[in-house]
């Protein structure tokens, strides 16, 4: 059964980095042709889409965070990151990991989340 | 960028039905995922490419998709389905969420 585990810093400095690794187990990052995301929930408000990257690499971005967002992928230890620049209390939440699933009928895209990380809460305070 | 909008609330009665609508400009033409959330738990996908159904999810919870407009229906509403409920949508090359809706059961 495929799982993923959030890990990091519970607080960071404002202006600061905020770096996070998701743990994949139950399957290789590398297998089929999965993408995996990361996805942000401020404290009582709804998701944001952060980011997205392959298992060789290939990233795309929530255009509203691009400039500050860098995703990797260490596939020998089926593990994915996220680090996130310049942060500030606006960037307070919960954030999860999730494989992201993706289809092709014509010329229309589906992409779905599933399964996700437990969530790893993340505050921006001095 | 694109927009996925959801009423804040909904309400319904045990054992009944259940809609919550999630509108965006042409959303007929892509494909839509809903998940579920309850308080204090990751999003469970729910349904899926308009549709379907992930293995485990109850039959009745179902998807519908046209025009401006993607409704999750929950059959025979019961009190565990209480929850937060995302669309969400795949639009240039990004991932959009709706708002959220509060399905209460009362």
């Amino acid at each position: 059964q495929l799982q993923l585990q959030e890990s990091g810093p519970g607080l960071v400095k404002p202006s600061e980095t905020l770096s996070l690794t998701c743990t994949v187990s139950g399957d290789s990052i590398s297998s089929n042709s999965y993408y995996w995301g990361w996805i942000r929930q401020p404290p009582g408000k709804g998701l944001q889409w952060i980011g997205s990257i392959s298992s060789s690499g290939s990233t795309y971005y929530n255009p509203s965070l691009k400039s500050r967002v860098t995703i990797l992928v260490d596939t020998s230890k089926n593990q994915f990151s996220l680090k996130l620049s310049s942060v500030t209390a606006a960037d307070t939440a919960v954030y999860y990991c999730a494989r992201t699933s993706s289809t092709i009928v014509g010329a229309t895209t589906a992409h779905w989340f599933d399964p996700w990380g437990q969530g790893t809460l993340v505050t921006v305070s001095s | 960028s694109y927009e996925l909008t959801q009423p804040p609330s909904v309400s319904v009665s045990p054992g009944q039905t259940a809609s919550i609508t999630c509108s965006g400009d042409k959303l007929g033409d892509k494909y839509v995922c809903w998940y579920q959330q309850k308080p204090g738990q990751s999003p469970v996908l729910v349904i899926y490419q308009d549709t379907k159904r992930p293995s485990g999810i109850p039959e009745r919870f179902s998807g519908s998709n046209s025009g401006n407009t993607a409704t999750l229906t929950i059959s025979g509403t019961q009190a565990m389905d209480e929850a937060d409920y995302y669309c969400q949508a795949w639009d240039s090359s990004t991932e959009v969420f709706g708002g959220g809706t509060k399905l209460t059961v009362l």
